[in-house]
């Protein structure tokens, strides 16, 4: 079936550095994308966003690249700080669907 | 401040009980929703509603039970018949169903079977 994954299931950074998080999804009928960190017995939160009609969209520090043709879903992170560790997922759904389907996530463990 | 409410945080129960778990949200969203997390893996639709009086079923409704008889609350109930209730359970809300915006979630109940 229509599935959203994650290439890596856990990636460490040094402090400082650039992190890539990425996702995979099936579905090419797909149109909104929604990045989520979720901190360790807390709800997720929002990150960034984008549509299908766009194919990088920045935020503070993140960056969402979407390419529809491979139906792949980047999420860059600048300047990786500690507080930024935490458990990333990516979510998707189409027009009509009822909710979001959400990847299996990815742990980022930022070394000091 | 707006936003959405769980609790309990934590919850016991012995097999066999009923539990129910509260999600209230002063967003007024029209659509609210709850989802199953286990460790290690993402989010598992078990019910949405999109607005009052009405909820469909997700991916896992089975051995759960749900009602939306107020916008600003959906309250989850963990049926005996749910067979691996041990979870963590987010709810979340939305100013419409579908696929028009970004989910709020809650910060968890966990719930654990003992």
């Amino acid at each position: 079936g229509e599935s959203v994954g994650l290439h890596l299931p856990t990636l460490s950074v040094q402090e400082g550095d650039n992190s890539i998080i990425n996702c995979a999804y099936s579905n090419s009928a797909s149109d909104y994308f929604i990045w989520y960190k979720q901190e360790s017995g807390k709800g997720p939160q929002f990150i960034i966003d984008i549509r299908s009609n766009m194919d990088k969209r920045q935020g503070q520090r993140v960056t969402v690249l979407l390419n529809k043709t491979v139906k792949h879903l980047s999420l860059q992170i600048a300047a990786t700080q500690p507080g930024d560790s935490a458990v990333y997922f990516c979510a998707e759904t189409d027009t009509g669907r009822r909710a979001l389907t959400f990847g299996s996530g990815t742990r980022l463990q930022v070394q000091p | 401040d707006g936003g959405i409410t769980q609790s309990p945080k934590y919850l016991f129960r012995k097999e066999g009980q009923n539990v129910t778990l509260s999600c209230e949200q002063n967003l007024n969203h029209d659509a609210m929703y709850w989802y199953r997390q286990d460790p290690g893996q993402g989010l598992r639709l078990i019910y949405y509603s999109q607005i009052v009086n009405d909820f469909q079923k997700g991916d896992i409704a089975e051995g759960y039970s749900v009602s939306r008889e107020k916008k600003e609350s959906f309250p989850l109930t963990v049926t005996s018949a749910q067979k691996n209730p041990t979870a963590f359970y987010l709810c979340a809300s939305s100013r419409q169903g579908g696929s028009t915006g970004e989910l709020f979630f809650g910060e968890g109940s966990r719930l654990t079977v003992l």
